[in-house]
């Protein structure tokens, strides 16, 4: 069964035009969890950390919230630079220090 | 801004040869990872590794699988024996500590390709 589910797989903007991402977690024991930016062909870039319901991270137009079953990357105004894949991985209790990535959100933004 | 390094950036073999994939993870970082991620697929934990150990394994890391610290900024894995399947991207990790909850630093990869 997935432990990290994002939805959706792809989504397409337009330049200026917020959203959100979802990513939804059936782990017991969260201890953390991750937001990573991967361009094509290279390592997820860390960008937040959230390690209780309520927390909230903001990052330029990138703004990262938790609740208990689930997160969301909001995406204000978002420039063409801001395509890329968004992951979602998690740290649990019982997971030592491994990361459990879900399978990633496509945004492409255009002009 | 430190960063974990990779090389090489892509590696191409022949099924059945050995490759050692290298990494520099971030110089005062303690914890160090190995991941993949198959084309079009979910980035995977492969091992986790911390003072001189393998602290955590997943089943994909089988005995084809070594890891090591062979000196003080290296951290390398080796694949025995390559089979088709073992084409992906291998990211390695680290991070500050392993007591607590930390942010793990990737590096760019290698593009392994068997053929």
């Amino acid at each position: 069964e997935d432990q990290v589910t994002q939805s959706p797989e792809a989504l397409r903007l337009q330049e200026g035009e917020s959203s959100s991402l979802n990513c939804s977690y059936t782990v017991s024991g969260l201890r953390g969890l991750f937001w990573y930016r991967q361009d094509p062909g290279k390592g997820p870039e860390f960008l937040f950390t959230l390690y209780s319901a309520g927390e909230e991270k903001e990052k330029e137009r990138l703004k990262a919230t938790l609740t208990k079953k689930e997160s969301f990357l909001h995406i204000t105004a978002p420039k063409p630079e801001d395509s890329a894949t968004y992951l979602c991985a998690v740290h649990y209790s019982g997971g030592y220090n491994k990361l459990i990535f879900g399978a990633g959100t496509r945004l492409a933004v255009h002009p | 801004e430190p960063e974990v390094t990779q090389t090489p950036s892509h590696q191409v073999t022949q099924m059945g040869q050995e490759v050692i994939l290298r990494c520099v993870p971030i110089s005062n970082h303690l914890y160090f990872y190995w991941y993949r991620q198959i084309l079009g697929q979910k980035v995977e934990f492969l091992v986790s590794f911390y003072n001189n150990e393998i602290s955590e394994k997943s089943e994909i890391f089988d005995d084809q699988f070594s890891v090591e610290r062979p000196d003080g900024s290296n951290f390398t894995l080796k694949i025995r024996s390559t089979k088709l399947e073992d084409s992906a991207m291998y990211f390695c990790a680290s991070s500050e500590s392993a007591g607590g909850v930390y942010e793990q630093y990737f590096g760019p990869g290698t593009r392994l390709t068997v053929t």
